[in-house]
């Protein structure tokens, strides 16, 4: 990966349950983001935390950020079958960087 | 709403060979990227743009070449293909630097 390692690689859970993935990164960044993607398509966003930002929510996503670790985590509440996808973290580098740095991704199962 | 449309969705080639993919962004979108995706790969950052100028390049190959023209859209040339090229090919746009990215559907490179 070009950024870091998330964690765990897969995971498999039960509808209902709540799901949680971490990612770590290299660098400064600007701001971090979490994208889905369903196999072989393109990839969805989710949401965006800046640098200055420790949580934000969305609906049943909550997204952390301790930029001390270099490391986010993105929990999924109340799971659904339909959440089955790989999700990717995302690092914009700080000091005008144009780009977002992927990392290594989670794939998500969940069964009904 | 629009979103960012790649073509051809499929291509088949043969070593040696030169491929061409186009990238449509979001209308008032000002960034494009590239990305270059493998299987059970993430995705890795080829070459951004904004405002039609370059803007970032990552670890894209001297045999590829990207630009984009004044109606913004945009193109990734690859010459002599090799087999290791066969990949998912990304374009994303973003309505402004570092915000989120929407990512087209992707071409499917493969090179035999």
């Amino acid at each position: 990966s070009q950024q870091g390692e998330e964690d765990p690689q897969a995971l498999s859970i039960q509808e209902g349950e709540n799901a949680t993935m971490n990612c770590s990164y290299k660098t400064s960044i600007n701001n971090l983001q979490w994208y889905r993607q369903n196999s072989g398509r393109g990839l969805v966003h989710l949401i965006l935390i800046r640098s200055n930002e420790r949580e934000k929510h969305s609906g049943r996503l909550r997204v952390t950020l301790d930029t001390s670790k270099k490391s986010s985590s993105l929990l999924i509440t109340a799971s659904r079958a339909a959440d089955t996808a790989s999700y990717f973290c995302a690092t914009v580098p700080s000091g005008g960087y144009n780009k977002l740095i992927f990392g290594a991704g989670t794939r998500l199962a969940v069964h009904p | 709403a629009a979103g960012v449309i790649q073509s051809p969705r499929h291509l088949i080639k043969e070593k040696r060979e030169t491929a061409t993919l186009k990238c449509y962004p979001i209308p008032r979108h000002d960034t494009v990227y590239w990305y270059q995706q493998g299987p059970g790969q993430d995705p890795q950052f080829l070459i951004s743009f904004y405002e039609k100028m370059q803007s970032d390049k990552g670890s894209i190959p001297d045999r590829f070449s990207a630009q984009q023209f004044s109606d913004y859209h945009s193109e990734l040339n690859m010459s002599s293909l090799e087999l290791g090229d066969s990949a998912l090919y990304f374009c994303a746009s973003s309505p402004q630097v570092n915000t989120e990215a929407f990512f087209g559907q992707g071409t499917r490179l493969t090179v035999v």
